[in-house]
């Protein structure tokens, strides 16, 4: 079974540029979760879809972070414009429906200079 | 609300010696407790997690964690380092109503001396 997949692994932009991130998940997991992991510290839960609702977005900062899951399949997640504090790695996870263990991908490695 | 306190953020061993990582929890609701090792440059891997039933709860690796209610921890054990354990460790929690919401600790390094 294939896992959760991401892109780009990597990437360096300039302050006030964009950038966006893709994540495809597990077949069949209907819903998709976005973390923040910041250096030295634990990831933190940045939005939640269910097929292609927002579940929880409570922690995403709405000024320049935006994601979407129009199909309720593959998900992006865009920050515009980019702050030296949005370097980090974006997790994308997901989760099948009843189940309780959500699943993670190898991550978006973002630094903003 | 929940909350998870790795205690160390630092932990150092010898190979062959016992691995504790401290884990303690806040919840008011029942838990589900999950530890994840990270390798440089890697996603989260999950090591074992908590739900139901017994309470002391084996994963893979040689890793063990107990969950103890009356101390409000889960800490990770393993009888004998490896080398190759060494990475971060993140304990995290959740509840049933929501399993894929973790709260995640700050995470504990863990370093394997020869």
């Amino acid at each position: 079974e294939a896992g959760v997949a991401q892109s780009p692994r990597y990437k360096i932009i300039e302050k006030r540029q964009s950038v966006a991130f893709w994540c495809n998940p597990i077949s069949g997991h209907a819903t998709l979760y976005w973390y923040q992991q910041i250096l030295g510290q634990g990831p933190k839960l940045l939005i939640q879809f269910q097929n292609n609702g927002v579940v929880d977005d409570s922690q995403l900062p709405k000024d320049r972070f935006s994601a979407e899951r129009l199909k309720g399949v593959d998900s992006t997640l865009k920050i515009q414009p980019a702050k030296l504090e949005d370097s980090a790695v974006y997790l994308c996870a997901s989760l099948f429906q009843g189940g309780n263990t959500i699943y993670f991908g190898e991550g978006s490695w973002l630094t903003v200079v | 609300a929940q909350s998870v306190t790795q205690l160390g953020s630092h932990v150092s061993v010898s190979e062959g010696a016992l691995v504790l990582l401290r884990c303690n929890y806040s919840s008011s609701v029942p838990p589900y407790l999950f530890w994840y090792v990270q390798y440089p440059n890697q996603g989260l891997q999950l090591l074992l997690k908590y739900t139901t039933g017994a309470t002391l709860v084996k994963g893979i690796n040689g890793f063990e964690a107990e969950f103890k209610k009356s101390e409000t921890s889960f800490h990770l054990t393993k009888p004998s380092a490896h080398m190759s354990d060494a990475a971060e460790y993140f304990c995290a929690v959740t509840h049933s109503g929501n399993t894929g919401k973790l709260i995640f600790g700050q995470g504990t390094t863990l370093q394997v001396k020869p």
